[in-house]
């Protein structure tokens, strides 16, 4: 029973375009929601977050939306480059505990 | 300077053998993490301590058994290694146990194979 889903395992766009990635989450109990970025061979790396209280959140290149009546996630990042090319992970909690609950990734490749 | 690191970065043992992963962390930070990312692909929570004491603690087997020395270190040790055990074993560590606000920063992984 995944309580945080994301559909696509995969996405291929070309350089310069948008790239967006979803992730759908079961429990509305939720309230602080995480991007994490992951290459081969390392550690998954903080992207961006936001909490319920918003529905966008913007750093640079990339924009996270919620939509809190759809228990829907997703990362817009304009425009994509080849260094974006990894995993990334959706990331779901409660601000009164200490759990996240990660999706199960989806590989993003930036084609030149 | 590695900010959170483990060891061994690839660990191969037979069934039934006992096997101890061991992660530090030189961020000052409270609270320390193991997940296990399993053959699907999520990343799931196995333990918490904070401040060396345990606050998370999934439904893990008692094979799995983690142990805090200091707020630094969190190691785990598996007994009787089965071959279901095979998976990446991430750690990490974060200012304090809240998620809101808290990044979590990760090691780069043990990949553990049970042959």
């Amino acid at each position: 029973d995944q309580q945080v889903k994301q559909n696509s395992p995969s996405l291929s766009v070309q350089e310069g375009r948008i790239s967006i990635l979803n992730c759908d989450y079961t429990n509305s109990m939720f309230d602080y929601f995480l991007w994490y970025k992951k290459y081969p061979a390392e550690g998954p790396t903080f992207l961006i977050s936001i909490s319920s209280i918003k529905d966008k959140n913007e750093d640079g290149r990339f924009t996270v939306f919620l939509n809190k009546s759809a228990k829907h996630l997703s990362l817009h990042i304009v425009p994509s480059q080849p260094g974006d090319s990894a995993v990334y992970f959706c990331a779901v909690g409660s601000s009164n505990t200490g759990k996240l609950i990660f999706g199960q990734g989806t590989t993003l490749q930036v084609k030149p | 300077d590695t900010a959170v690191s483990q060891t061994p970065k690839y660990l191969v043992t037979q069934m039934g053998n006992d096997k101890s992963i061991k992660c530090e962390q030189n961020l000052g930070h409270d609270t320390m993490y193991w997940y296990k990312q399993d053959s699907k692909k999520f990343l799931k929570i196995m333990f918490s301590y904070n401040n060396k004491e345990l606050i998370i603690n999934e439904t893990v087997p008692n094979r799995f058994s983690p142990k805090s020395p200091d707020k630094a270190h969190l190691n785990l040790h598996i007994n009787s290694l089965e071959l279901g055990d095979s998976a990446v074993y991430f750690c990490a560590s974060s200012q304090d146990r809240w998620v809101a606000k808290n990044i979590q920063y990760f090691g780069a992984g043990t990949r553990l194979s049970v042959l």
